[in-house]
């Protein structure tokens, strides 16, 4: 069974460039969480999803940081514009309930 | 809101030999979920193992299993026979309807 897939793996832009993180669920899971990895900050919680709806974005740095899931089978974080400090790993991780996490891969980005 | 408490930067253990990872936390909620989760080099998060908050048993997976306090409010991680492949960074997590709290990590290494 395919896991949780996030694209790209990697990603180095510039400060001020536009950041599109892309991830597809486990198929039949509902629930769907983004979250940041710092070595400062640890894990984090961004935001997550219920069937499609945005549940809880508390975690959301700020206005710069946008998450969309147009579909069950599709969700972005976009960040614009982009700065140094938002380099991190970032995780999408989903379930099919709203406790443990099956994580992706984690896409690493790097703001110069 | 919920803290996790990992006071184990670091632990080592000789192949073979039982270690024991530590986690604390604490919730005001009384239905929550504890998990424990890996994250080896390659930085995949891995769900090792879950305790429901309202179950008395303490839950095993193969070499893994727990030890839950809950008037203690204490989690701890045991891995039995450990193996090469065990060395990984550990998280302790505590989830409350869709928010997960992760603790800072452990990092173990396994000495052949």
């Amino acid at each position: 069974d395919a896991g949780v897939i996030q694209s790209p793996r990697h990603e180095v832009t510039e400060m001020g460039q536009e950041v599109t993180l892309r991830c597809k669920p486990i198929s039949g899971h509902d629930y769907l969480f983004w979250y940041r990895q710092t070595m400062m900050r640890g894990l984090e919680l961004l935001i997550y999803f219920n069937n499609n709806v945005p549940i809880d974005d508390s975690g959301m740095p700020e206005d710069r940081f946008s998450a969309k899931m147009p579909n069950a089978s599709f969700s972005t974080l976009k960040i614009q514009p982009s700065e140094p400090r938002d380099s991190a790993v970032y995780f999408c991780a989903s379930s099919p309930n709203p406790y443990e996490q099956y994580f992706g891969p984690g896409t690493r980005l790097t703001v110069t | 809101a919920q803290t996790v408490t990992q006071s184990q930067p670091e632990m080592s253990v000789q192949e073979a030999e039982t270690v024991t990872l530590s986690c604390t936390y604490d919730t005001s909620e009384s239905d929550y979920y504890l998990f424990w989760y890996k994250q080896p080099p390659s930085r995949q998060m891995i769900l090792v193992i879950r305790q429901e908050a309202y179950k008395q048993q303490n839950a095993t997976e193969n070499r893994f299993s727990v030890n839950f306090q809950k008037a203690a409010k204490s989690f701890s991680l045991k891995i039995s026979d450990s193996q090469l492949g065990d060395a990984a960074m550990y998280f302790c997590a505590s989830s409350y309807a869709g928010k997960s709290t992760f603790g800072d990590g452990t990092t173990l290494t396994v000495k052949p």
